[in-house]
């Protein structure tokens, strides 16, 4: 799996919009990126995740630029339940051994009122 | 989606002793993953647990000290051996769901809440 790069922590204030970085400068051209979250003490949840188009759920939306070397998740609203440590991976999607995922760091996000 | 339920969800442990930790699936899955993560730590992955063979252990991680069963496509358990102060972490079982309808696939992993083991 491609690395990646996330800076370790950011703050955000309740209401406002999250933009969490992330660099994946040597992503194959299979590799999604994906990214999960951990709220202390639970185990990591699914957020989102694409190939190079932008992509948006209930939870978040997921922006990859066109060279697909960087992408950045928005949580439009940010409220204190989303303080938690996010995860950006990159991997491949099958049903083998290749679907492990490669946890990475994070941004550790606190969300402030 | 899955529902993952680890067992125990926390224990203290004496130094030497093994502590077996057990993931019940309420599904059938392909793939089966447990991970440590030590206090301040992200998660790292041991293995992944095989239905019906030996795990595959990433590096740094052995069977001996970390055997792993896997009897059927809902169950496995994972053995931490011969306890150190240094195992104390939380461990999580983790699964990848493959069914659904072609083009709902998505590769996600689902996490059970882990079990806290603290070694004395």
């Amino acid at each position: 799996d491609a690395k990646t790069t996330q800076p370790p922590s950011m703050d955000c204030a309740e209401g406002r919009a999250a933009n969490l970085p992330c660099n994946h400068s040597t992503i194959s051209g299979n590799e999604y990126v994906y990214w999960y979250r951990q709220i202390h003490s639970q185990g990591p949840q699914y957020i989102i995740h694409g190939l190079k188009n932008n992509e948006t759920n209930e939870m978040a939306s997921l922006i990859i630029t066109e060279d697909r070397k960087s992408s950045t998740l928005i949580l439009p609203h940010a409220t204190l339940r989303d303080t938690a440590v996010y995860y950006c991976i990159v991997r491949v999607i099958n049903t083998g051994t290749a679907s492990k995922l490669t946890f990475g760091t994070g941004t550790r996000l606190q969300v402030t009122l | 989606s899955a529902v993952i339920s680890q067992k125990p969800s926390r224990d203290i442990c004496q130094r030497g002793t093994s502590l077996t930790i057990q993931c019940q699936v309420d599904s059938q899955v392909t793939m089966m993953f447990w991970y440590r993560q030590q206090p301040g730590q992200s998660l790292t992955l041991i293995a992944t647990a095989n239905q019906g063979s030996e795990a595959t252990y990433e590096s740094g991680f052995v069977i001996d000290k970390f055997p792993i069963s896997r009897p059927n496509l809902t169950f496995s358990t994972l053995t931490v051996s011969n306890m150190s102060p240094e195992d104390s972490s939380i461990y999580l079982c983790s699964v990848l769901l493959t069914g659904g309808l072609a083009g709902d696939y998505t590769g996600e992993l689902f996490f059970g809440e882990g079990s806290r083991l603290t070694v004395l």
